[in-house]
């Protein structure tokens, strides 16, 4: 299994410009879930999904879209870059809740720049 | 607002020190808890789950949890050189989201 796989690793994008961020999960994951994290920060919820065809906000949404129209997908859209997306972008993935124990599985990072 | 507070460090102990880390949280009905490690330039990797007051112990690693202070913690026995990174203290709230502390640096020397 490759896990949770996120493309591009890196990209400089200029103020204004848009860019879709690429998530996959090979692991039938019911719940995923995308987050930035800036310098010194811990992570911080853009927004998540609990299954194909339903999403929800997280803490910091603004700014940013999703879809998830299959179950291993999870696109993350920036529109009208700004420098305050500068961050690392992470995915990561679960399966569904039957408990307190559910391990959430990152992906290896997106480090977005906007000039 | 739910909140998970850590003290950012850097903590710096010797090598075959006991490292402790802490994280309280504001949310009275948590009911999951979990530490991640982080390399720089790495994505967060769970090393402890703890749900239940009282300590588990995983090897090297040991969590402690108290619900009635709201408050978390994660030891590390005979700290190595590689245990040098940051741990984030993450509560589960509700659902299936989890809150992120800031994280602590830890700095192991030899």
């Amino acid at each position: 299994n490759a896990g949770v796989t996120q493309t591009p690793k890196f990209r400089i994008l200029k103020i204004g410009q848009s860019m879709t961020l690429q998530c996959a999960q090979d692991m039938n994951h019911n719940y995923m879930y995308w987050y930035r994290q800036d310098p010194g920060m811990g992570l911080k919820l853009i927004y998540y999904s609990v299954g194909a065809g339903i999403t929800d906000k997280g803490e910091v949404p603004n700014g940013y879209n999703v879809s998830r129209s299959t179950t291993e997908d999870f696109p993350l859209r920036l529109e009208l870059a700004a420098p305050s997306q500068t961050s690392v972008y992470f995915c990561a993935s679960s399966s569904l809740s039957q408990g307190a124990n559910n391990e959430q599985f990152f992906g290896p990072g997106t480090r977005l720049t906007v000039l | 607002q739910k909140e998970v507070e850590q003290n950012s460090g850097p903590l710096s102990v010797p090598e075959g020190a006991i490292a402790s880390l802490n994280c309280t949280y504001s949310d009275r009905v948590s009911q999951s808890f979990f530490w991640y490690r982080q390399y720089s330039g790495k994505s967060p990797e769970l090393i402890m789950s703890i749900y239940s007051n009282g300590d588990k112990e995983d090897g090297r690693f040991t969590a402690q949890l108290n619900k009635a202070s709201q408050y978390v913690s994660l030891l590390i026995r005979d700290s190595q050189p590689s245990d040098s990174a940051t741990y984030l203290c993450a509560v589960n709230a509700y659902g299936n989201k989890l809150v992120f502390g800031a994280g602590t640096i830890l700095r192991v020397k030899s």
